[in-house]
C-alpha cells in the first residue's frame, strides 16, 4: 500500500516557538493532502486541506495565520505551528490523497506528537 | 457527507471473526464507505472501501447490504494485534471531499 511519512514523530518546544512538521508521500504523488489533530480521547478533526500549488483551506475555527501550510511539491507539505502554547500540544496527523491512480483513498502518516511546555 | 453510527465498542476472542456494524441510512448514490482503523497512537490504516458491491483484500471483508444503508466489516480471524478503534466513513466520490471522522468502534481482542 502507498506509504505516508511525517517528520517528527515527536517534539517538545517552549511556548512562542514555532515548529515545523514534514508529510511526505514516499511512493505516489498527492495533489491534496490533509492536516488532522487529534486531542486525547478524542476522534481526528480536520484542520485544514493542502493542495499543491495553491492556498490551504482551512476549517472553522482553524486560524490559518497560526497553522501556516506549504504544499510546494506533488509529495511534500508541511505544517508550521507558530507561536506555539500549551493548548496547541496535541497529535498532529496528515493523510495524502491517492487520486492518480483513481482510488481515491486517503493514506495517513504516523503522525508527530507535540509538546508545548 | 452522510453520517454514520458505529457501537462505541466491542470484544472478540482472538481466532474468531470480528463482525464490525455501521449504520449510514443517509448515504447518497455516490458516496463510498470507507473503513479504516487507529491502533493506539500511531495514525490511522486504510482497510478497505466499497460503493455497493461487497470486497475482500488482505485485511478484511467488507458486506454492505442491498440498500446500502448498513454495512459490516468482518475480520475473519482477529489477532491481538487487530485490538484498535474502526472507523466507518462514508464519502463521496467527488474530487475534494475529505473524512470526516465519528467516534468509531473501540475494538478490544481479547486472548
Amino acid at each position: 500500500g502507498a506509504v505516508v511519512s511525517q517528520h517528527p514523530s515527536w517534539v517538545i518546544c517552549k511556548s512562542g516557538t514555532s515548529v515545523k512538521i514534514e508529510c511526505r508521500s514516499l511512493d505516489f504523488q498527492a495533489t491534496t493532502m490533509f492536516w488532522y489533530r487529534q486531542f486525547p480521547k478524542q476522534s481526528l478533526m480536520l484542520m485544514a486541506t493542502s493542495n499543491e500549488g495553491s492556498k490551504a483551506t482551512y476549517e472553522q475555527g482553524v486560524e490559518k495565520d497560526k497553522f501556516l501550510i506549504n504544499h510546494a511539491s506533488l509529495t511534500l507539505s508541511t505544517l508550521t505551528v507558530t507561536s506555539a502554547h500549551p493548548e496547541d500540544s496535541s497529535f498532529y496527523i496528515c493523510s495524502a490523497r491517492d487520486w492518480v491512480t483513481g482510488t481515491d483513498t486517503q493514506y495517513f502518516g504516523p503522525g508527530t506528537r507535540l509538546t508545548v511546555l | 457527507d452522510a453520517k454514520t453510527t458505529q457501537p462505541p465498542s466491542m470484544d472478540c476472542a482472538e481466532g474468531r471473526a470480528a463482525n464490525l456494524p455501521c449504520n449510514h441510512s443517509t448515504i447518497s448514490g455516490n458516496e463510498y464507505v470507507y473503513w479504516y482503523r487507529q491502533i493506539h497512537s500511531q495514525g490511522p490504516q486504510y482497510i478497505i472501501h466499497g460503493l455497493k458491491n461487497n470486497e475482500t483484500n488482505e485485511m478484511a471483508s467488507l458486506i454492505i447490504t442491498e440498500d446500502r444503508k448498513s454495512s459490516t466489516l468482518i475480520l475473519p480471524h482477529a489477532t491481538l494485534r487487530d485490538t484498535a478503534v474502526y472507523y466507518c466513513i462514508v464519502k463521496g466520490g467527488n474530487a475534494g471531499n475529505m473524512l470526516t471522522f465519528g467516534g468509531g468502534t473501540r475494538l478490544m481482542v481479547k486472548p
